[in-house]
């Protein structure tokens, strides 16, 4: 149990576009998910927590007209990068948590190219 | 699925003794693995990696080992120190970036 998906795996989009990358809880209620953008060295950098029914809290620095993150249900987070450029080209993780404090269960990630 | 699995949830360990950390894995394509360390609130950060044609890294206090065979690979710290004290993350890949994250093993190093 405790499995976390990520939707697409991999993206291309043209300079200006939106994408939208889902991440869904699939056996189980996440009360907060978190997103994640890893950097060169392998750094996973927390950009936000979202908790179902509540805006998102993001971490200083992030733009969160950028990246908008919509916490729908219990089991989907959207991360919504708007108006994408290249240096957004990067590598995109969630995990979410189901109340256990220090457990989090990650998602695959997805692989974000602009062109 | 989980591909990775830490099932230790926490460890608690005396400061100046060895902490091990372990870490299990099905998928026999990963051939990359990492361990990263999580303060609270903040993102998970590197720590040291292994490829899959070595058994053992070592950097500093920090060792990992990889028994390909068994699947299993540990994070060995030692001296362990306060500040050591954090949850760690094993994550394995296949080649392509798709990592693939164990829930964590929280860490608690006693002075």
């Amino acid at each position: 149990g405790a499995v976390v998906s990520q939707h697409p795996s991999w993206v291309i989009c043209k300079s200006g576009t939106s994408v939208k990358i889902e991440c869904r809880s699939l056996d189980f209620q996440a009360t907060t998910m978190f997103w994640y953008r890893q950097f060169p060295k392998q750094s996973l950098m927390l950009m936000a927590t979202s908790n179902e029914g509540s805006k998102a809290t993001y971490e200083q620095g992030v733009e969160k007209d950028k990246f908008l993150i919509n916490h729908a249900s219990l089991t989907l987070s959207t991360l919504t990068v708007t108006s994408a450029h290249p240096e957004d080209s990067s590598f995109y993780i969630c995990s979410a948590s189901r109340g256990l404090p220090e457990t989090q269960y990650f998602g695959p990630g997805t692989r974000l190219l602009v062109l | 699925d989980q591909q990775v699995k830490q099932n230790s949830p926490s460890l608690s360990v005396q400061e100046g003794r060895i902490s091990i950390l372990n870490c299990d894995y099905t998928n026999s394509m990963f051939d990359y693995f990492l361990w990263y360390k999580k303060y609270p609130a903040e993102g998970p950060t590197f720590l040291i990696s292994i490829s899959s044609i070595k058994d053992k890294n070592e950097d500093g206090r920090f060792t990992v080992f990889l028994n390909k065979s068994a699947k299993h690979l540990s994070l060995h710290i030692v001296p362990s120190q306060p500040g050591d004290s954090a949850v760690y993350f094993c994550a394995a890949s296949a080649g392509n970036n798709d990592m693939r994250f164990g829930a964590g093993t929280r860490l608690t190093v006693k002075p």
